[in-house]
């Protein structure tokens, strides 16, 4: 039982290039979370998912988008990264609505040049 | 979600209990109260919740006020692996998304 896992754990782009982070959790959970962390911040929500084939906009979702094609995986994407996207990425998962705990993965470091 | 004001940060010795208080003077009758903490380098965890009794578990204990306009989360004997930012975060019971919003945090340093 691996939790959430993210994929890569470090990357470096250039603007405007693209890329996907991948985010899987293997708790057969419904509901799944991007969040990204900026230095000596707490995390602000981008996308979120309940339920496979279900995606709704976060606090910050401009310049990303996410798709949940299978319950297990949900991908982030940038089509067009920018400095301001140098980040630290978590992806989240929880098991159903209401007050339940998410479990988060172990981050994605993400550096536009 | 109704707003949450921790202090910055607190500092603590090794194997003393340390009391990380939360103010939430505008909770609703419908919010949970949900600690979070989050390790250097690593990605939040769950510490405990409640919503108005008072809540242990193997991790720690949340003390809740009577009137619920504030709480604190207890260690009851800190360890040099609980140095990290403890977030206090309030989630409606109708919280459809299931989503938690955090604020800045208390960081916790604890001394030898």
């Amino acid at each position: 039982n691996a939790g959430v896992t993210q994929t890569p754990k470090f990357r470096v782009l250039k603007t405007g290039q693209s890329m996907t982070l991948l985010c899987a959790q293997d708790m057969n959970h419904e509901y799944m979370y991007w969040y990204r962390q900026d230095p000596g911040m707490g995390l602000r929500l981008i996308h979120y998912s309940v339920g496979e084939g279900t995606t709704a906009k976060g606090e910050v979702p401009d310049g990303y988008n996410v798709s949940r094609l299978k319950k297990q995986n949900f991908l982030l994407g940038l089509e067009s990264a920018a400095p301001s996207q140098t980040s630290v990425y978590f992806c989240a998962s929880s098991i159903l609505a209401g007050t339940y705990e998410q479990y988060f993965g172990p981050g994605t470091r993400l550096t536009v040049t | 979600d109704a707003k949450t004001t921790q202090p910055n940060s607190m500092e603590s010795n090794e194997e003393e209990p340390v009391h990380l208080p939360c103010n939430h003077s505008t909770i609703s009758g419908t919010d949970y109260i949900h600690w979070y903490r989050q390790l250097p380098s690593q990605g939040p965890e769950y510490v405990i919740h409640g919503l108005t009794s008072n809540v242990n578990n193997r991790m720690a204990s949340l003390a809740i006020a009577e009137d619920r306009k504030s709480s604190t989360l207890i260690l009851h004997r800190a360890t040099l692996r609980d140095a990290a930012v403890y977030y206090c975060i309030l989630r409606d019971v109708d919280n459809a998304g299931n989503m938690l919003t955090f604020g800045g945090g208390t960081r916790l340093m604890v001394k030898p």
